[in-house]
């Protein structure tokens, strides 16, 4: 099983609907738990990090599922500008340890469709 | 605006060149990281530092050596490049300290060995 696993989709989603991706983790010590996103060609970008009690960001919402180990990630009102590549990053140390442990997964394709 | 600058955006080298990979931050990291993307691989690390003179192997350093000079460069070598080290490598660097786990990225290097 890979340490961290997401839904390669493509998802094409029409402009204005709401959607939503999950990402699962293998290591039960998980502590950290991030959404990048990542434009095609270009660098990742954090979007946002994932709090134990979910957090949110405008029209993005992060929740984390500790008993069934998954993270997830959801857009409302969705906007062309919101097509991109979805990366779910878990780190298995506390915050106290530095960041080399960073796994990546996949990455999740999104196009919104006008 | 933060910036973590990749030498080169592209680059086509033949099979058994030495290649070097260059990359410059400007916001005084202490970390700093150089991964490889590949299609349904996601990122991998190659080898990350955390100090100046100092580095540590990362998932996949075969073939990889890597130098830390100054605290603001992170340079990539392959010794001897060979055909499946063909691949996007990106540079990243962030804060020491825990809780800081934003990696910035750079905007890559895609790498053909031919």
């Amino acid at each position: 099983r890979k340490e961290v696993e997401q839904d390669p989709g493509p998802f094409n989603v029409p402009e204005g609907a709401t959607v939503a991706f999950n990402c699962t983790y293998s290591n039960s010590a998980s502590q950290s738990f991030f959404w990048y996103r990542q434009d095609c060609r270009k660098e990742p970008k954090l979007l946002m990090s994932v709090y134990s009690s979910g957090n949110e960001d405008g029209r993005f919402t992060a929740q984390l599922n500790r008993a069934s180990q998954y993270i997830s990630l959801l857009i409302r009102d969705s906007k062309l500008s919101d097509s991109a590549t979805y990366l779910c990053v878990v780190n298995p140390l506390g915050s106290n340890f530095g960041n080399e442990k960073l796994t990546f997964g996949t990455g999740t394709r999104l196009t919104i469709i006008p | 605006d933060v910036k973590v600058t990749q030498s080169s955006r592209y680059l086509v080298k033949r099979t058994g060149e030495k290649v070097f990979l260059e990359c410059v931050q400007d916001m005084d990291h202490e970390n700093m990281f150089w991964y490889r993307q590949d299609p349904g691989l996601g990122l991998r690390l190659i080898y990350f530092s955390y100090d100046v003179k100092m580095k540590e192997k990362g998932d996949i350093p075969e073939g990889y050596s890597v130098s830390r000079e100054k605290k603001e460069r992170f340079s990539l070598i392959l010794e001897s490049a060979s055909t499946n080290q063909t691949s996007m490598y990106l540079c990243a660097s962030s804060f020491l300290q825990g809780g800081n786990e934003k990696l910035f990225f750079g905007s890559g290097t895609q790498l053909s060995v031919l």
